[in-house]
């Protein structure tokens, strides 16, 4: 079964530094995209980039990268230079074939992640 | 344009009230999805409409009524709502049929119910 998890409920980071935002995903499907979400406090899921599992090289959007390691099974979000509205609910969440053809092409989440940054 | 939006933004009713949620994109998708969400939780999906046509229904109870009158407009209709249905509602467009590519998300309508 599809499942997405991220196992920092919370992260403290100082402005100006990077942070490693993690998640691991579980899917048997070789076709599948990696997203990643921002939700700020006002509830807006604003999203920040996307990896499809057949992309050579990782995704990177400004600021936020993401270091795929498909092997792992991980898909970790790198923000640089963190900034204090960077404070927000961070979620990573899947979709596959499986999730395309039969469930509507519904996004798996994981639990998220609340960054707050300090100045 | 990639904007999904969604109107009220607030809403707060009475458990015998009757309210719609709207929601709007103009960037040809598809594919339109309900989703509701609690305070520090994941979305949880509640509806998905393919091609205007109701393709996924989460075991939702009868009192939260979706419709999609034409591919740019969804709508979900409230009524005799429980206060535990107070939460985020949001809505979500995004291409059918392929892996690739966002799903969109509006801002959201705060709902609470007295």
């Amino acid at each position: 079964a599809q499942k997405i998890t991220q196992t920092q409920p919370g992260m403290f980071v100082q402005e100006k530094e990077a942070v490693t935002l993690d998640c691991t995903y579980d899917t048997s499907d070789p076709s599948y995209g990696l997203f990643w979400y921002k939700q700020p406090s006002s509830g807006e899921m604003i999203f920040l980039i996307y990896q499809g599992s057949y992309d050579q090289q990782n995704a990177t959007e400004g600021r936020y990268s993401l270091n795929f390691q498909k092997a792992r099974k991980s898909a970790n979000l790198v923000i640089s230079a963190s900034q204090l509205g960077d404070s927000a609910m961070y979620f990573c969440a899947m979709r596959d074939a499986y999730t395309i053809y039969n469930q509507g092409g519904k996004l798996i989440f994981g639990q998220g992640t609340e960054l707050s940054v300090k100045p | 344009d990639t904007e999904v939006t969604q109107t009220p933004k607030h809403l707060v009713m009475g458990m015998t009230n009757k309210k719609s949620l709207k929601c709007e994109q103009h960037m040809g998708h598809r594919a339109m999805y309900w989703y509701k969400q609690k305070a520090k939780k994941p979305p949880e999906l509640m509806f998905v409409y393919s091609y205007e046509k109701l393709s996924i229904n989460e075991s939702v109870p009868s009192r939260f009524s979706p419709e999609c009158p034409n591919s740019s407009l969804l709508n979900l209709h409230l009524h005799a709502l429980q206060p535990e249905d107070s939460a985020l509602y949001l809505c979500a467009s995004s291409q059918v049929g392929t892996s690739l590519g966002e799903q969109f998300f509006g801002p959201g309508t705060r709902l609470t119910v007295l």
